[in-house]
């Protein structure tokens, strides 16, 4: 149990959906992230937020939109994907942004057909 | 931000044997941070290295910050089963920079 609970843990979805990735933290932090991985690269990090204000967007393409209503809840809404958007996404939070350690929730697995 | 250097990339040791794993960077760090993620899990954070020339142990795993604050390691003493999965070094600063880890894996 780490805390951070991601919702679901496995998606397929065809192309044409819209669907939404949903992550909850139970710690207090302030700060939540979005990351995918890949098979063959290294943990990227897509967005940040802190005190649900967006800091960073790591040049991710627009049929990626997050959603951060509150600092305990962080969405992912997907549409139009593409196949190699399938990967691992995982949600993680941290008491402030920087350098703070930082705790995962198990991640979606998400596939696109 | 700049990834810092981890090798190996792939580490395959029989059980009880010693693991080592290497992180570089070409400029100074702030600190560093090790993550390790088992198969089919999540990475979890493990600890933080801040002060030139720190040494932390946990039980059979022992970190390393480098004097000069570019490089850190985690050794591992007498592997056991539990230890499979990917080590993480991560890059602190403004945001995390996660590197490719070394994949652990054991021969029981």
């Amino acid at each position: 149990e780490t805390g951070v609970t991601q919702t679901p843990r496995h998606l397929v979805m065809g192309m044409t959906n819209k669907k939404s990735l949903k992550c909850e933290q139970h710690l207090g932090h302030n700060a939540m992230y979005w990351y995918k991985q890949s098979a063959k690269k290294p943990l990227e990090l897509m967005f940040v937020y802190n005190f649900k204000e967006q800091t960073e967007n790591n040049s991710v393409p627009s049929r990626f939109s997050p959603e951060c209503p509150n600092s305990s809840h962080l969405f992912l809404h997907l549409h139009t994907l593409q196949p190699e958007d399938s990967a691992l996404y995982l949600c993680a939070s941290s008491q402030a942004t920087g350098n703070q350690p930082q705790h995962f929730g198990d991640g979606t697995r998400l596939s696109i057909l | 931000g700049q990834q810092v250097m981890q090798i190996p990339q792939y580490q395959h040791v029989q059980e009880g044997e010693d693991f080592t794993t290497y992180c570089n960077s070409s400029t100074t760090l702030s600190n560093i941070q090790w993550y390790k993620q088992r198969p089919g899990g999540h990475p979890v954070f493990l600890i933080q290295l801040v002060k030139s020339g720190e040494v932390k142990k946990q039980k059979r795993l022992t970190f390393q910050f480098g004097e000069a604050k570019k490089n850190s390691s985690l050794h591992i003493t007498a592997t056991q089963t539990t230890d499979v999965g990917t080590y993480f070094c991560v890059r602190g600063a403004q945001k995390l920079v996660f590197g490719q880890g070394t994949r652990l894996t054991i021969n029981p």
